[in-house]
């Protein structure tokens, strides 16, 4: 069964930094590139960052450039999403995608930035 | 960057009723578009890819079309099971993505 399992949301002050996995089985991790997707509260979907299947090209978002950083380990089917400078609008649920296995979601990780 | 402009925002319809979504595109991007159902607090399904085709497991009663700059989603009988919110999302313009702003389709 496709699988992918969001974890490292939390609540976290103004500024503080956090770290977000994303964890994949039932398909070839490696031969994806991969998508971080955020929703924040009562707001649409709104796409955050991108990776290549190896790596070795990365993209952002106007909103989360510089301080945001994705990253992924192929050997531990594994998408990371580091983010530093968190502010009160990165307030949302994160999800990742897999680029062209667009039908699959995980439940996704909430990140809550506030004092 | 593409964008997309997604109409209407809301709608209340009737348990029956045929309902019609749109997405526009700022410029062409062929067929790479998807129609995604969301419920609160469960993520995003798939409803449509490539326009028109329609992901397995999903009611025959959904169905997209368009192509370039225009797409349409389409229930052709409102069920109950189907009031949440709609996107669509376009991958044309990889590795960026674009969502309209959602419909929510609501109870008349």
């Amino acid at each position: 069964e496709v699988q992918l399992v969001e974890s490292g949301g939390g609540l976290v002050q103004p500024g503080g930094s956090l770290r977000l996995s994303c964890s994949a089985s039932g398909f070839t991790f490696s031969s994806y590139a991969m998508h971080w997707v955020r929703q924040a509260p009562g707001k649409g979907l709104e796409y955050v960052s991108a990776i290549s299947s190896n790596g070795g090209s990365t993209y952002y978002a106007d909103s989360v450039k510089g301080r945001f950083t994705i990253s992924r380990d192929n050997s531990k089917n594994t998408l990371y999403l580091q983010m530093s400078s968190l502010r009160a609008e990165d307030t949302a649920v994160y999800y990742c995608v897999p680029s062209g296995r667009m039908d699959v979601w995980g439940k996704g990780t909430t990140v809550t930035v506030s004092s | 960057d593409i964008q997309m402009t997604q109409s209407p925002s809301s709608l209340s319809a009737s348990v029956g009723d045929r309902v019609t979504i749109t997405c526009r595109a700022s410029q062409g991007i062929r067929n790479d578009l998807g129609w995604y159902q969301q419920k609160p607090g469960k993520a995003p399904k798939r409803l449509i890819y490539a326009a028109s085709s329609l992901q397995s497991g999903v009611p025959s009663r959904f169905s997209g079309s368009g192509s370039g700059t225009e797409f349409t989603l389409t229930i052709s009988s409102l069920q109950p099971e189907d009031f949440a919110t709609y996107y669509c999302l376009q991958h044309n313009s990889y590795p960026v993505w674009t969502f309209g702003q959602g419909t929510k389709v609501e109870i008349k």
